[in-house]
């Protein structure tokens, strides 16, 4: 049963500190997604990569966040540096075809 | 700024109840998912609406698109506690961009 995974699961840092949050999508899949859920402004795109490429990061704050796809079984979303307001769960998703995204678990973010 | 409003947020009820949450933008849509979210997972896909106007059925949920594509409804019927969940809307773009409204949180009671 092919899943997305994500690493870590959990991450506690200190206001200041660079986080690194890594995502293994579907193999095959094209497209790839990150998401960030918090209970006020519920789930959020901040960037979204077709064929390793790209497309959209126009939710992403550009000063601190970065997105990149180093090859097809990996995405990763770094934060430098870190700030209290990013504390919330990151998701990745992964899909064939863009309406049909497949979530990871998630990476829960604290920052002190 | 597209926005999918998704009410009511929290919906407590009993056993045994029916009940439907609605999603409502002022943007037009290619097409309307609904998702299941529990608590510590990543939401999971119930199902696609593509044409206005469509219904789709999963056991004892109905969803709906509207006729125009801008909103989308989920009726349960006959609720269990299984059912209890964050259910999400999400609207896809014409540039394939995946867009969620911010979910209703369903507690059904035994």
């Amino acid at each position: 049963d092919a899943r997305v995974t994500q690493t870590p699961r959990h991450k506690v840092t200190e206001m200041g500190q660079e986080v690194t949050m890594r995502c293994q999508p579907i193999l095959g899949h094209n497209t790839v997604f990150w998401y960030r859920q918090t209970m006020m402004q519920g789930l959020e795109l901040l960037a979204y990569f077709r064929n390793r490429a790209p497309l959209d990061d126009s939710g992403m704050p550009k000063d601190r966040f970065s997105a990149e796809m180093p090859d097809a079984t990996l995405a990763t979303l770094k934060i430098q540096p870190s700030e209290p307001r990013d504390s919330a769960v990151y998701f990745c998703a992964s899909g064939l075809v863009p309406w049909r995204p497949y979530f990871g678990p998630g990476t829960r973010l604290t920052v002190t | 700024t597209q926005l999918l409003e998704q009410s009511p947020q929290f919906l407590s009820i009993q056993e045994g109840e029916n009940l439907t949450v609605y999603c409502n933008s002022s943007s037009v849509f290619s097409s309307l998912q609904w998702y299941r979210q529990e608590p510590g997972e990543g939401p999971v896909l119930l199902v696609t609406v593509v044409t206005g106007g469509e219904v789709k059925k999963l056991k004892r949920l109905t969803f709906q698109f509207g006729d125009a594509r801008k909103d989308s409804s989920l009726h349960i019927t006959a609720a269990q506690p299984g059912d209890t969940g964050l259910y999400l809307c999400a609207g896809a773009l014409r540039d394939d961009k995946i867009i969620f409204g911010k979910g209703t949180r369903l507690h059904i009671l035994p």
